[in-house]
């Protein structure tokens, strides 16, 4: 079993829909979560930080469920300059990479 | 957030041959990191490079393939050795960042060297 495991994708999704992505880790132990944007043939950035509270960053909302090694993220409202790969990342010991998930945004 | 120069971006290198490939901080960084991604594939680690110290393997990588260099605080290097085509993928470095306005710590990135091995 990966130790990060998220939705293959593609998501092939219209401007303006919601899109949420799933993720679950393997290591109960994980101590801080993580979205990463990787645009094709771009390094990985980083998107946002994810708190057991949820939290929110614009049209953005990043959930975490310790109990059911879970993540999500939540887009709103999808731009076109949305579509990119999105990375679930894990950090334990030291940093577990999804393989990422792929979303475009449509016309 | 630290910046990080990593280059060559990308290199088609004949097989047998090696690549170094390097990764300059403008800040003072304990640990640098080294990760691999195939197409289609997630990061993978190579190794953690410490200043002052070897380097630090992850299972199935070895020193003799995948040599690395930490001279100082914000350098480093990574030579891929007698190249063949698997070897072809995107290498990147990566730094612990703090994570702005937060208290936690992510990886800042270097933007990848593209290897092509013929």
């Amino acid at each position: 079993r990966k130790e990060v495991e998220q939705d293959p994708g593609p998501f092939n999704v219209p401007e303006g829909a919601t899109v949420a992505f799933n993720c679950t880790y393997s290591n109960s132990a994980s101590q801080s979560f993580f979205w990463y944007r990787q645009d094709c043939r771009k390094e990985p950035k980083l998107l946002m930080s994810v708190y057991s509270s949820g939290n929110e960053d614009g049209r953005f909302t990043a959930q975490l469920n310790r109990a059911s090694q879970y993540i999500s993220l939540l887009i709103r409202d999808s731009k076109l300059s949305d579509s990119a790969t999105y990375l679930c990342v894990v950090r334990g010991l030291d940093m577990r990479f999804g393989a990422g998930t792929r979303l475009t945004v449509k016309p | 957030s630290a910046v990080i120069s990593q280059k060559p971006s990308r290199d088609i290198c004949q097989r047998g041959t090696s690549l170094t490939i390097q990764c300059q901080v403008d800040s003072q960084v304990t640990m640098m990191f080294w990760y691999r991604q195939q197409p289609g594939q997630s990061l993978t680690l190579i190794a953690t490079a410490n200043q002052g110290s070897e380097a630090t393997y992850e299972s199935g990588f070895v020193i003799d393939k995948f040599p690395i260099s930490r001279p100082n605080l914000t350098f480093s290097t990574l030579t891929v050795s007698n190249m063949s085509p698997e070897d072809s993928s995107i290498y990147l470095c990566s730094v612990e960042d703090r994570v702005q306005g937060a208290t936690n710590y992510g990886y800042t990135f270097g933007s990848g060297t593209r290897l092509t091995v013929v």
